[in-house]
């Protein structure tokens, strides 16, 4: 199962509402998508999974929705922490697969 | 609290070996399955493999199968990779990661960068 982020880039003003969108090539269960966040440097960071259960100690500006083939991650008033490059991932098959990754950066 | 930390990278000649590691500590590693993940300089991420954890089960991305092996020592909570047969496109920092009821990976260590290079 291929994952297509989209957009692969996106330019955002703090404050703003930031949607990011994971398509999958087939249908997974929404409990195996999952988004995380990589800052440079870093290590990933699980954001949520099962498509729209927030992690522990994750800020409720993050949100996560969808089904099926169509999975978005939403930040609601966009901090300066939040820049960073976004991927979802998917475990519905064996091994999992990741999306390509949507850089949020400073407009 | 729960730690994963690599080491073990370097930089090493194409066909040769290297193993890396992840010490972790703060939960009981026999409860959880373990995978490597990596990622090559400015690209995205890619997994490479899982063992179960009883250690009964390992599987491999296709791009690296019958090259690398997994394996973990419960008595030091320890995770390892074996690599041989190294090559440039195998440059990447890896990536140990806890696997949460096979759902997603809910720790990550800090990476160690392994360069393949003449």
């Amino acid at each position: 199962i291929q994952l297509t982020q989209s957009p692969s880039s996106l330019s955002a003003s703090v404050g703003d509402r930031v949607t990011i969108t994971c398509r999958a090539s087939q249908g997974i269960s929404s409990s195996y998508l999952a988004w995380y966040q990589q800052k440079p440097g870093k290590a990933p960071n699980l954001l949520i999974y099962a498509a729209s259960t927030l992690q522990s100690g994750v800020p409720s500006r993050f949100s996560g929705s969808g089904s099926g083939t169509d999975f978005t991650l939403t930040i609601s008033g966009l901090q300066p922490e939040d820049f960073a490059t976004y991927y979802c991932q998917q475990l519905n098959t064996f091994g999992g697969t990741f999306g390509q990754g949507t850089k949020v950066e400073i407009k | 609290q729960v730690q994963l930390v690599e080491s073990g990278g370097g930089v090493v000649q194409p066909g040769g070996s290297l193993r890396v590691s992840c010490a972790t500590s703060g939960f009981t590693f026999t409860n959880f399955g373990m995978h490597w993940v990596r990622q090559a300089p400015g690209k995205g991420l890619e997994w490479v493999a899982v063992i179960w954890y009883d250690g009964s089960k390992k599987f491999y991305a296709d791009s690296v199968k019958g090259r690398f092996t997994i394996s973990r020592d419960d008595s030091k909570k320890t995770l390892s990779l074996q690599m041989n047969s190294l090559r440039a496109e195998d440059t990447a920092i890896y990536y140990c990661a806890r696997d949460q009821r096979s759902n997603y990976y809910d720790y990550w260590g800090q990476g160690t960068l392994v360069t393949v290079s003449s």
